[in-house]
């Protein structure tokens, strides 16, 4: 069974630094791109951006650039999202995927999501 | 950047319903690229259309995608209290970026 097991839920100041984490199973992990999705606390869904494992291959959405690092370590078969410095903005919900790419681009299994709180 | 936009935010019906949710794209999309997510509260999204109009595995016949270029819809026959969730349409394009709708609330 294809599984996402994403870190748990952290509570932190403005101005302090995170990364989260994505461990995937039963899948050969470095074969999938990996996503990062937002969402913010009563809102939609917001792609961040997407590595591909195996050789760690990353682009950002024009509005995440910047704004955080997504990495990846195939040893371990976890993907990873970094801030070095939080905003009280960031305080949402956060889900990886994996996408498929067998000529139809989607997101076809979930992690559970990490909460991230940041608030002074 | 493709911009989807979803109608309409709210839908309210009844059980044993047909239920219609559109996703109006700002440019062309393939149908290959298109693909739709069903979010309950406290869960992560599900994929239930994808190909615009495949049904992913354990997706009941109930749930069917269609249409083309910048219009598409889903469509939910025979509505389950089950069904009731917020519903996001997804893009992918060859920047590559992705981007989804809004969000449809699918309400009782």
């Amino acid at each position: 069974e294809v599984q996402l097991v994403q870190s748990g839920a952290e509570v932190k100041k403005p101005g302090e630094s995170l990364k989260i984490s994505c461990r995937g199973s039963g899948h050969s992990f470095t074969a999938y791109w990996i996503v990062w999705v937002r969402q913010m606390p009563g809102k939609g869904l917001e792609w961040m951006g997407i590595i591909y494992p195996d050789d760690s291959d990353t682009r950002y959405s024009p509005s995440f650039q910047g704004q955080v690092t997504i990495s990846a370590d195939k040893s371990i078969s976890t993907a990873y999202l970094q801030w070095d410095s939080l905003k009280a903005s960031d305080t949402a919900m956060y889900f990886c995927a994996r996408r498929v790419s067998s000529g139809f681009y989607y997101f076809d299994s979930w992690g559970q999501g990490t909460l991230v709180t940041v608030s002074s | 950047e493709i911009v989807l936009t979803q109608s309409p935010d709210t839908l309210s019906l009844s059980p044993g319903e047909r239920a219609t949710l559109s996703c109006r794209a700002s440019q062309s999309v393939s149908r290959s690229f298109l693909a739709w997510y069903q979010q309950k509260p406290g869960q992560a999204p599900r994929v239930l259309i994808y190909g615009a109009s495949r049904r992913a595995t354990g997706i009941p016949d109930r749930f069917s995608g269609s249409g083309s270029g910048t219009d598409f819809t889903l469509t939910i026959d025979r509505l389950e209290p089950d069904d009731f969730a917020v519903y996001y349409c997804q893009q992918y394009d060859r920047s590559p970026r992705y981007s989804f709708g809004q969000g449809t609330k699918l309400e009782i």
